[in-house]
């Protein structure tokens, strides 16, 4: 049973647009939320973050959004760059040291 | 620098043999993890560890093996029960409490033939 959904596996923005990316997740035990950026043959590197008691969390040019009533979060990156091109993946935890991680989605930013 | 290394970045192994994957940090962190990446399958959690010489069995936890000896080492052992060894591997480390992200290594590409 995936606990964390994110079900766009690919998207493509023009160059200087939005991008909006989606997570759902079923656990409500979930509190720590967080969005990390994926290069192919490396590593997941942490972007940003949110906790259950916040419901806007904002770093620059990327802003993740909180709704716990829909179990529902977005990342949104404006402007978007072609240097944001990736994989980008939501992760949950409930404080057990378990991060469930999502699918993932292909971002791609068109010059 | 403080990081987390894995080695090596790449292995090949025949079907059959057992294999460790090396993950070593320097971060000071508590808790570590062990992760695996298919195409289309997102990051599914092998085993994880809170504190030296404790860890526990994540999602797809069957064929592998762990074991915790030193806070900075958390060493992945790929048996010959795993039915679908070849895969994208990868250590991540965090600190204890709450609200706190996880750090990944580079990853290591297992390849069986």
């Amino acid at each position: 049973d995936q606990q964390v959904k994110q079900n766009s596996p690919s998207l493509s923005v023009q160059e200087g647009r939005i991008s909006i990316l989606n997570c759902d997740y079923t656990n409500s035990m979930f509190d720590y939320f967080l969005w990390y950026k994926k290069y192919p043959a490396e590593g997941p590197t942490f972007l940003i973050s949110i906790s259950s008691i916040k419901d806007k969390n904002e770093d620059g040019r990327f802003t993740v959004f909180l709704n716990k009533s829909a179990k529902h979060l977005s990342l949104h990156i404006v402007p978007s760059q072609p240097g944001d091109s990736a994989v980008y993946f939501c992760a949950a935890t409930s404080g057990t040291y378990k991060y469930i991680f999502g699918t993932g989605t292909r971002l791609k930013v068109l010059a | 620098d403080g990081g987390i290394t894995q080695s090596p970045k790449y292995l090949f192994r025949k079907e059959g043999q057992n294999v460790t994957l090396s993950c070593e940090q320097n971060l000071n962190h508590d808790a570590m993890y062990w992760y695996r990446q298919d195409p289309g399958q997102g990051l599914r959690l092998i085993y994880y560890s809170q504190i030296v010489n404790d860890f526990q069995k994540g999602d797809i936890a069957e064929g592998y093996s762990v074991s915790r000896e030193k806070k900075e080492s958390f060493p992945l052992t790929v048996t010959s029960a795993q039915k679908n060894p070849t895969a994208f591997y990868l250590c991540a480390s965090s600190t204890s409490g709450d609200f706190t992200e996880a750090f990944f290594g580079q990853g290591t590409r297992l390849t069986v033939v």
